[in-house]
């Protein structure tokens, strides 16, 4: 079966540092992709960025960027120059095929607290 | 701009009730999908459709239903609330395609007392 592993309940980061929330999942397809999801505290679930299982490179999207380690399987998050509104909890998820695509397994969540 | 609205925001309500959360996108996605959000277990999916009178269960559907009727709309019902559905619920959609991005709306708030 199809796993999201986060293993940071919590972080915190100084404003303008870069700062990784870690992801690794576990699968037996060679095809499928894996997306991240920011849910600030007013709880909406806002996309951030995705990184599909054959894209040779490395997905970015203006400061977020994806550190994908197929090898690893790890999809770590990387926000540089951290500001206070990135203060969220932030999920990783997998896309999963059994039964059918586009369904999402999410991660538990790390909460990320940037301080001034 | 297209959205997707959930609705109510929140809701308190008794156990044993019949409770249905509305769930409306005007993207014109085919795909729709109800989670539910508690603390330590990220977001896990109750049900899902692909589309018009398509609907299946996800990995929590036990004491949920939902119906799709038109594209727009799914709607999860609870047959009989019990205290272990007090969750907070997102539903999505999204496009058909493997790398296509759900867009969730901003969550109902359900207590069940």
């Amino acid at each position: 079966a199809q796993k999201i592993t986060q293993t940071q309940p919590g972080m915190f980061v100084q404003e303008k540092e870069a700062v990784t929330l870690d992801c690794t999942y576990d699968t037996s397809d060679q095809s499928y992709g894996l997306f991240w999801y920011k849910q600030p505290s007013s709880g909406e679930m806002i996309f951030l960025i995705y990184q599909g299982s054959y894209d040779e490179q490395n997905a970015t999207e203006g400061r977020y960027s994806l550190n994908f380690q197929k090898a690893r399987k790890s999809a770590n998050l990387v926000i540089s120059a951290s500001q206070l509104g990135d203060s969220a909890m932030y999920f990783c998820a997998m896309r999963d095929l059994q039964g059918g695509y586009n369904k999402l397994i999410f991660g538990a969540g790390t909460r990320l607290a940037v301080h001034p | 701009d297209a959205e997707i609205t959930q609705s109510p925001r929140h809701k308190i309500t008794e156990t044993g009730r019949q409770v249905t959360l509305a769930c409306h996108q005007t993207w014109n996605h085919n795909n729709m999908f109800w989670y539910r959000q508690d603390l330590g277990h990220g977001l896990r999916l109750i049900h899902y459709s692909y589309g018009v009178q398509d609907t299946n269960k996800g990995e929590v559907s036990d004491g949920y239903s939902v119906s799709r009727s038109n594209t727009e709309d799914l709607p999860l019902t609870l047959e009989s609330a019990a205290s272990s559905q007090t969750s907070v619920y997102f539903c999505a959609s999204s496009e058909s395609g493997s790398n296509q991005p759900q867009h969730f709306g901003d969550g109902t708030r359900l207590s069940i007392l």
